[in-house]
This record gives C-alpha cells, sequence and structure tokens, in this order.
C-alpha cells in the first residue's frame, strides 16, 4: 500500500462544475496536509495546507480533512479551463518530510 | 521575496560528466529539500538540511550523489558520474521552521545523455 494514494486521472469536468479531487493516506499519525497544483513543466504551487478535521475554505478551493478515515480532499468550485493542471497531495508523517502522492490530472473543458 | 532559486534552468550532458546544481532558498528559511521528479517514480525526496545541517539523505539514490548546504543562502546537489537515467526534474525547496508548507524553486531539467 502506498502512503499517500491519488486516483491519477484524468478527472474531466465542465467549466464552472465542482471538481472533488481526493487522497488517502496510510499513517493515522499524519498531522499535515497538503495540496499542490502543478502545470506541466512547472514547479508545484501550494494551494492549501489543512490541519485540523473538518473544511478549510479559500476563495474557490475548500479542503476536507477526515483522520478517523485518513481521508483529505480537494473541491475547486467553478472550475476554469486554467485550473487543469496535476494536483498534488502532500502528508506529512514523520518530523519533517513531506510524502507526496503521485498526483491527479484535472482537465476543465469549456 | 524572491522565492527559491534555482540553476541552471537546464542542463544537457554527457554520460560520466560531473553535474552541479545549485539553490537558494527564501530568505530566512531554516529547511532545504532536493527533489527529484519522473513520470515513473513522480516527486521523491532526496535529502533535506536543517540549519544548513544534513538531516536525512535516506533518499539520495546511491554515492554519486552528494549534497552540501555551507551557508544558509546556499546549497549544492552534485552528480558524479552522471548516468542517463539521472535525467529528471530536480527540484529544491525550503520552508520555515515552525510551519511545515514548503515553497518550491522553478526546477533544473537534466538531461544526460
Amino acid at each position: 500500500q502506498k502512503e499517500v494514494e491519488q486516483n491519477s486521472g484524468p478527472l474531466s469536468v465542465p467549466e464552472g462544475a465542482i471538481a472533488s479531487l481526493n487522497c488517502t493516506y496510510s499513517d493515522r499519525v499524519s498531522q499535515s496536509f497538503f495540496w499542490y497544483r502543478q502545470y506541466s513543466g512547472k514547479s508545484p504551487e501550494l494551494i492549501m495546507s489543512i490541519y485540523s478535521n473538518g473544511d478549510k475554505e479559500d476563495g474557490r478551493f475548500t479542503a476536507q480533512l477526515n483522520k478517523a478515515s485518513q481521508y483529505v480532499s480537494l473541491l475547486i468550485r467553478d472550475s476554469q479551463p486554467s485550473d487543469s493542471a496535476t494536483y498534488l497531495c502532500a502528508v506529512n508523517r514523520v518530523a519533517d518530510k513531506l510524502i507526496f502522492g503521485t498526483g491527479t490530472r484535472l482537465q476543465v473543458f469549456p | 521575496d524572491a522565492g527559491v532559486i534555482q540553476s541552471p534552468r537546464h542542463e544537457v550532458t554527457e554520460m560520466g560528466q560531473e553535474v552541479t546544481l545549485r539553490c537558494k532558498p527564501i530568505s530566512g528559511h531554516d529547511y532545504l529539500f532536493w527533489y527529484r521528479q519522473t513520470m515513473m517514480r513522480g516527486l521523491e525526496l532526496l535529502i533535506y538540511f536543517n540549519n544548513n545541517v544534513p538531516i536525512d539523505d535516506s533518499g539520495m539514490p546511491e554515492d554519486r550523489f552528494s549534497a552540501k548546504m555551507p551557508n544558509a543562502s546556499f546549497s549544492t546537489l552534485k552528480i558524479q558520474p552522471s548516468e542517463p537515467r539521472d535525467s529528471a526534474v530536480y527540484f529544491c525547496a525550503s520552508r520555515g521552521q515552525e510551519v511545515y508548507e514548503q515553497y518550491f524553486g522553478p526546477g533544473t531539467r537534466l538531461t544526460v545523455t
């Protein structure tokens, strides 16, 4: 079992819809969770961090964390073609290290 | 803030040559991380430093790889000798002492022929 698992996609959604990206992790002691967006040929860009169970909203983005289910998700409302990218889930499991999932490719079509 | 700076942005070299990648972390950040990204293996942590001291180098693939951080504003990742399988994008990231958010540099795309 991978430490951080994501569906590779692609996840295709129409413009204006809600995109839902999911991530599961294996280690219950994980405390910090992050979503990075990576455009093709670019570096990962931090878009959300979440530390507590529940929802955290920032603009069109909402991160959701459920530690009991070992599940973290990212919702993108009013999806735009510019949101088309690979979204990486990262988990702080041991000390200072982040463990990254392999990413979900999102495609938003007009 | 200028963000994390990496150089060169692209490097093409022949097998057997020495390659040196450079990174300047965000000013004030105490942690520096070196990652490698490939299609097959995704984003892998190679090594990280705290206050210029290497903390965990368990991700360094083999002795051909070495990393140094002589001061708080500069780090190098060296590959000697390079091999075609080292071809990848190498990222440097940094973070502050009290937070876990890491910020990535633009990366160096390495091609070894």
